[in-house]
């Protein structure tokens, strides 16, 4: 069985503030993708990134970096100089190969970025 | 359409009625998926499609709920005799082929009285 665990609830910050999301995942198989999703108040949900787990490269894209460590199952997204617009849910999700159709979702992260 | 599109985006029904959600993926994607959203159970898988496979119902939560997707495009949620925990967002998503990145639907909230 897989499983995603978000420990943080909610976070606020100020504005320009970084901000960084755990997200602790488990899984027997050896091929799997793990992905972040934000669900703004519109709630639909954005995908933001996917890593296979064969790539442990770190990625930055503007002001989104995302760390994924196996040896600890961790796959953790910072959001750095935190703007108003990035209030949202955040989850965490994971899949894995052959089946990855079937997202297992972590229960998301609230973020509030107050000005 | 440019995303994927649901209707009703708001149902209200009463306890025991049967309700039809409607998704309209993004044209061209082989891939449909049904998702759950509550406050209780967070994020859950229902169905999958993937072409003319065979759909995966695994995560269909009881026989009253069934799904089917006509021509490989528009896919219809039906919940039967409804029940007050059946009551949550109902997502839609479409993907061009496995395991490429989700495109979601803004939800069908369902609230069951």
């Amino acid at each position: 069985a897989q499983k995603v665990t978000q420990a943080q609830t909610e976070i606020s910050v100020v504005e320009k503030e970084d901000v960084t999301l755990d997200c602790v995942y488990e899984t027997r198989d050896t091929t799997y993708y793990l992905f972040w999703y934000k669900q703004p108040p519109s709630g639909e949900l954005v995908f933001l990134i996917r890593r296979n787990s064969f790539d442990e490269q770190n990625e930055i894209s503007g002001r989104y970096s995302w760390n994924f460590q196996k040896s600890t199952s961790s796959f953790n997204f910072t959001i750095t100089a935190s703007q108003v617009v990035d209030s949202a849910v955040y989850f965490c999700a994971l899949s894995e190969r052959g089946r990855g159709y079937k997202l297992s979702f972590g229960a998301g992260t609230t973020v509030t970025v107050r000005a | 359409g440019a995303g994927v599109s649901q209707s009703p985006s708001n149902k209200v029904t009463e306890k025991g009625k049967d309700v039809e959600l409607r998704c309209d993926p993004i044209s061209g994607h082989t891939a449909l998926y049904w998702y759950r959203q509550s406050l209780g159970q967070g994020l859950e898988f229902l169905i999958y499609f993937q072409g003319n496979s065979a759909p995966d119902k695994s995560g269909l939560p009881s026989d009253r709920f069934s799904a089917e997707r006509t021509g490989g495009s528009v896919s219809t949620l039906t919940i039967q005799r409804t029940q007050q925990e059946d009551s949550a967002v109902y997502l839609c998503a479409s993907s061009p082929t496995l395991n490429e990145k989700l495109f979601f639907g803004s939800g069908t909230q369902l609230s069951v009285l």
